[in-house]
């Protein structure tokens, strides 16, 4: 089974700009959570969808969007990016069924300057 | 307000012997925690769980411990591999769902 990807791995931006993120979860995955990492934060959660609905959501600001398509892929969203932004954005799937079959992706590294 | 505290951001071990990470919780509502190991440049791999409602669970070389009354849970490695080497990360959830609060992470050295 293939794992989840995320597209780009890695990303330059300016202060100002609008990124989008891409994450297709396993297949027949239907839960896609987006997390934030910086250095010495940990991993903190942004949100989550299920089956195309918004399920939960963490303590961003509005500049930070997500959807989710029909068949699972998600896409998250941060318009006018700030320098503090800059960090490695994990998306995770699930079936739904359990927490700990949550797989991770690698990650997208965005750097904002 | 970090929900989730991982005191110690490293810990050095010397092959063979016991490592032992310790996470602590503000939350009372976290009704399961769970272990996450993470190599550099790949997402965070699921290690271990346990449930509020127990207070051991082992698999392997690996055990959690949950204390709910001093709202600390640790894990153990024994015993520790080169191959362990790798950033730890504790996590809680709030009831049901996959929203996850993360700790800040601890990484671990186990020198051969």
């Amino acid at each position: 089974k293939a794992g989840v990807t995320q597209t780009p791995r890695y990303l330059i931006k300016t202060r100002g700009q609008q990124v989008t993120l891409s994450c297709s979860p396993i297949s027949g995955h239907r839960s896609v959570s987006w997390y934030q990492q910086t250095p010495g934060q940990g991993l903190q959660f942004l949100f989550e969808y299920f089956s195309e609905t918004q399920r939960n959501k963490g303590n961003f600001p509005g500049r930070f969007s997500g959807r989710q398509f029909s068949n699972s892929r998600s896409e998250m969203n941060v318009s006018t990016l700030e320098l503090g932004d800059s960090a490695l954005y994990l998306c995770a799937s699930t079936s739904g069924t359990s927490v700990e079959t949550q797989y991770f992706g690698p990650g997208t590294r965005l750097l904002v300057l | 307000d970090q929900q989730v505290k991982q005191n110690s951001p490293s810990l050095s071990v010397q092959e063979g012997r016991i490592s032992i990470l310790n996470c602590d919780y503000t939350n009372s509502m976290f009704d399961y925690f769970l272990w996450y190991k993470k190599y550099p440049a790949e997402g965070p791999t699921f290690l271990i769980s346990i449930s509020s409602i127990k207070d051991k669970n082992e698999d392997g070389r690996f055990t959690v411990f949950l204390n709910k009354s001093a709202k600390h849970l640790s894990l153990h490695i024994v015993p520790s591999q080169p191959g362990d080497s790798a950033v730890y990360f504790c996590a809680a959830r709030v009831e049901y769902g996959n929203k996850l609060v993360f700790g800040a992470g601890t990484i671990l050295r186990v020198k051969s």
